[in-house]
């Protein structure tokens, strides 16, 4: 079964607009922490956020923020006032802390941001 | 500068052929981790490693062998390549708390790898 799941291979989205990538998990591990990372044409991983499972409050950082639902097991990216250079490939990962530090990836999103 | 590099940026390789790609940090992790990234696949843990001297297998550990003798070199080997391990390699590393929960993970530029 699959541990993460990211449905939409591709999105657009308007400058200026804010898109939300999906993102789900799966795991009976109480205690996970789950991350977003942006790849760009160039190929390097850039890392966007994280979020605790213990975490009482939606993760942000800056335009980026993480719409954490427990209970539905997601946790979708928002990504406020789109920008040209916010075009990349997207991948949310899950570390289970009873795995230790280990990443286990979605199959990514790839955004492109229309002037 | 602080960061993970790794060597070679790209190669083309026989099959059949052994190769050993380099990752280096600067950063003082105890964890690091090799994946490979195949279109559509995402990223899939080959090895991993928690401290140095100690290494764990991953998702997709067949046909590649690491080693880890201190904290900063974590070198990924193939020991007879084969076509199906074309793909682009990533080398990560994160620190590691009392815990043994791990922060973020930091990643390497990437090697390009095709096997022929």
């Amino acid at each position: 079964a699959q541990k993460i799941t990211q449905t939409q291979p591709g999105m657009f989205v308007q400058e200026k607009e804010a898109v939300t990538l999906d993102c789900t998990y799966d795991t009976s591990d109480p205690s996970y922490g789950l991350f977003w990372y942006k790849q760009p044409s160039s190929g390097e991983m850039i890392f966007l956020i994280y979020q605790g499972s213990y975490d009482q409050q939606n993760a942000t950082e800056g335009r980026y923020s993480l719409n954490f639902q427990k209970a539905r097991k997601s946790a979708n990216l928002v990504i406020s006032a789109s920008q040209l250079g916010d075009s990349a490939m997207y991948f949310c990962a899950m570390r289970e802390d009873n795995q230790g530090g280990k990443l286990i990836f979605g199959q990514g999103t790839e955004l492109s941001v229309k002037p | 500068i602080a960061g993970i590099t790794q060597a070679p940026t790209s190669q083309i390789l026989a099959a059949g052929r052994r190769m050993t790609l380099r990752c280096t940090q600067d950063m003082r992790h105890n964890a690091m981790y090799w994946y490979r990234q195949d279109l559509g696949l995402g990223l899939r843990l080959i090895h991993y490693s928690n401290t140095a001297g100690t290494t764990g297998k991953g998702e997709v550990p067949d046909g590649y062998s690491v080693s880890r003798a201190n904290t900063d070199d974590f070198p990924l080997t193939l020991a007879s390549a084969v076509p199906s391990q074309t793909s682009v390699y990533f080398c990560a590393s994160s620190a590691t708390r009392s815990t043994g929960m791990s922060d973020e993970q930091f990643f390497g530029p990437g090697t390009r790898l095709t096997v022929l």
